[in-house]
Parts: C-alpha cells; sequence; structure tokens
C-alpha cells in the first residue's frame, strides 16, 4: 500500500513569508508525527497527534510554529513569518499504536529553504 | 534528560571488512529503534528492540540490545556497497512512548 506522503518536497521562502507542508499519513495510522531534521544531524522532535488530538507540542520551536489534523488524517505544519533558522528537511511519520510496536513510518520530508 | 550517542559519526569502509557502530543512550528506555537513511530519501526503518538481550538480524545487519548498559549495537559483517547510507539509532522516552530521541547519524561509506 501507499506510504506516508509529504508536499511539496522543496519549498523556497523568502524570510518573513508564511509557508504550509502537508503530510499524508499512511491510511488507519492514528498516530502521525512531525520532526525537523537539520543538515548532518538526527530528527528533533517537533509535535504528535493521535486522531485529531494534538497531544504534545513540546518540541514547536516558537510560536509561529503551528501544526493541526483536523479530521485525524492529513496533517498541516505551518510556520509563520519564516526565518533563516527555519531552513530544514521537515519529516513526517505515522505509526498504528495498535500492536504496542511503535515503528513509525516516514515521509521522503519537505526541505525548506528560507532565503 | 534522554540523550542518544552514536559513534562513530563517520565511517569509511572496504567491502568484505566487518564494523560495528554503538549507539549509547542516557536513562532507561523502553524501545530502541534502527533506522537507515539514504541521502534525499526518507528514513527506512530497520530494527526495533525491545528487549534486553534482544538480537534481530536482516542480511548483513545485526542489531543488539544491552539495556544495562544502555547500548546497542549495528553490527555489519562483509560489507557490500549497497549498505552504504547514514544509520540512525533512536529511543523511545519511557513513559512517554510515542516521542522518538534521535542519535545523531552515522554516515557509513563502503568503498568497493
Amino acid at each position: 500500500g501507499a506510504g506516508v506522503s509529504q508536499s511539496p518536497r522543496y519549498k523556497v521562502a523568502k524570510r518573513g513569508q508564511d509557508v504550509a507542508l502537508r503530510c499524508d499519513p499512511i491510511s488507519g495510522h492514528v498516530s502521525l508525527f512531525w520532526y525537523q531534521q537539520a543538515l548532518g544531524q538526527g530528527p528533533e522532535f517537533l509535535t504528535y497527534f493521535q486522531n485529531e488530538a494534538q497531544l504534545d507540542k513540546s518540541g514547536l520551536p516558537s510560536d509561529r510554529f503551528f501544526a493541526e489534523r483536523p479530521e485525524g488524517s492529513v496533517s498541516t505544519l505551518k510556520i509563520q513569518r519564516t526565518q533563516q533558522e527555519d531552513s530544514a528537511v521537515y519529516l513526517c511519520a505515522s505509526s498504528t499504536r495498535s500492536t504496542g510496536l511503535e515503528t513509525q513510518y516516514f515521509g521522503p520530508g519537505t526541505r525548506l529553504l528560507v532565503l | 534528560e534522554l540523550k542518544v550517542e552514536q559513534n562513530p559519526l563517520f565511517l569509511s569502509m572496504q567491502e568484505g571488512k566487518n564494523y560495528t557502530i554503538y549507539c549509547n543512550y542516557s536513562t532507561t528506555s523502553d524501545r530502541l529503534y534502527w533506522y537507515r537513511q539514504d541521502p534525499g530519501k526518507s528514513l527506512e526503518s530497520l530494527f526495533v528492540l525491545l528487549s534486553n538481550g534482544a538480537v534481530k538480524q536482516e542480511g548483513r545487519l545485526m542489531a543488539s540490545l544491552d539495556t544495562k548498559a544502555r547500548l546497542s549495537t549495528l553490527h555489519i559483517t562483509a560489507a557490500v556497497h549497497d549498505l552504504s547510507a547514514t544509520y540512525f539509532c533512536a529511543v523511545d522516552k519511557r513513559y512517554d512512548n510515542y516521542q522518538l530521541i534521535w542519535g545523531a547519524g552515522t554516515k557509513l561509506i563502503i568503498k568497493p
């Protein structure tokens, strides 16, 4: 079946612009995660949804970052007034939480460059 | 605070050789994961290790977990070029088990 998909794959924004990044998780997956991956680093947790509920947003770096999953499937990560330090790859992952094995399946990521 | 450290961060090796990547973590965790990432690609799940002494093998890769030492190893046997990638380990935050804490990754280059 289809894996996790993300769009756009690449985004170039001018500093101060707002951007919206989309994630389509694997169908039926209850849990959805957003991570930020800087060049040469491991991913860092941003936020977590269980169905439509955002249970943890402790990793969001500032109030310019906002995520939603209104119907418990597709999620959008929005960054307002982008800054150069926001440049990174934004990864989305989903998991079933049905077996106790918390393997997260990752999308290809959105590479954001803020100029 | 849970921290995850991998070493080495960069490894260049010849085909046919064996080598081990190490993953240390700082506090008790329920599960440890190994992922592979090819350049410009997504993260691919390799192994999930659930308990002390767990060992899993897939092809030329074998992962093990020692929860007492808070150490996992990823062993590569008779390396081939196709295994060139960056390998990440990640651990659950215990009692907070939906969040993964990641190592910085080990970039592995296997030369023919």
